[in-house]
């Protein structure tokens, strides 16, 4: 596609419930992002994956984020027994693998848990 | 620790007049610095990248500098217009470990006043 595309755009949760968040990057893309954006403040790292390697999952705040992706495509960020502090935008991004290339942004997931 | 600070927070100017944002990093290995322009609601956008070798780097009315020495960047926005009323991300690329990591700046909230 001509963009990392996510979805959904807007999820509603009840407390407690899981979500599945995609993120379909730029094709070719090899490197993906995942960030977490409450409101008003500045980007929360979650996940990268590059290529094939071991992805880096420093950034996942609790066993209740998982992520995966299939090769190099779309990637899935789930949230187990969601709670009222998980409500943010989650942000997808994506790159070609050089360290310097330009990192794509997708518009965003944005999660209310009610 | 490795960090990005912003300033300032915010800022207010009228339409018309330029402005300067600022960035300081106290990351390393330093491997490059992106401005991105993030609008209310919406993922953020590439303004420039710039590798420690660059001194300046330009985007229409956009320019970006950086003082690898004192670890320093500057946004400069000339003639500003109404659409540049947005958030202003400093983002700091290290390449640790094996992965890229991406430490965010906490932005600057421009808004520009007719």
């Amino acid at each position: 596609g001509a963009g990392v595309s996510q979805s959904p755009s807007n999820k509603v949760t009840e407390k407690g419930k899981d979500v599945e968040l995609r993120c379909d990057p730029i094709s070719g893309h090899t490197a993906l992002y995942w960030y977490r954006q409450r409101l008003g403040q500045g980007l929360e790292f979650l996940i990268y994956f590059q290529g094939n390697s071991a992805p880096d999952k420093s950034g996942l705040p609790s066993d209740r984020f998982s992520a995966e992706r299939t090769g190099e495509s779309v990637s899935t960020l789930t949230i187990q027994r969601t709670q009222q502090e998980d409500s943010a935008v989650y942000l997808c991004a994506s790159s070609l693998e050089h360290l310097g290339n330009t990192i794509y942004f997708g518009e965003g997931s944005w999660l209310t848990v009610v | 620790k490795n960090q990005v600070e912003q300033s300032p927070q915010s800022l207010i100017i009228l339409e018309g007049k330029n402005c300067t944002l600022q960035c300081n990093y106290t990351v390393s290995p330093f491997s490059n610095l992106r401005w991105y322009k993030q609008d209310t609601g919406r993922g953020p956008v590439s303004l420039t990248i710039m590798t420690f070798s660059e001194n300046t780097k330009s985007n229409g009315r956009y320019t970006a500098t950086l003082d690898a020495d004192t670890k320093q960047s500057s946004l400069h926005i000339t003639a500003s217009q109404l659409s540049d009323s947005a958030s202003y991300i400093c983002v700091v690329t290290l390449f640790s470990g094996g992965y890229n990591k991406l430490i965010f700046g906490a932005g600057t909230r421009l808004a520009v006043h007719p």
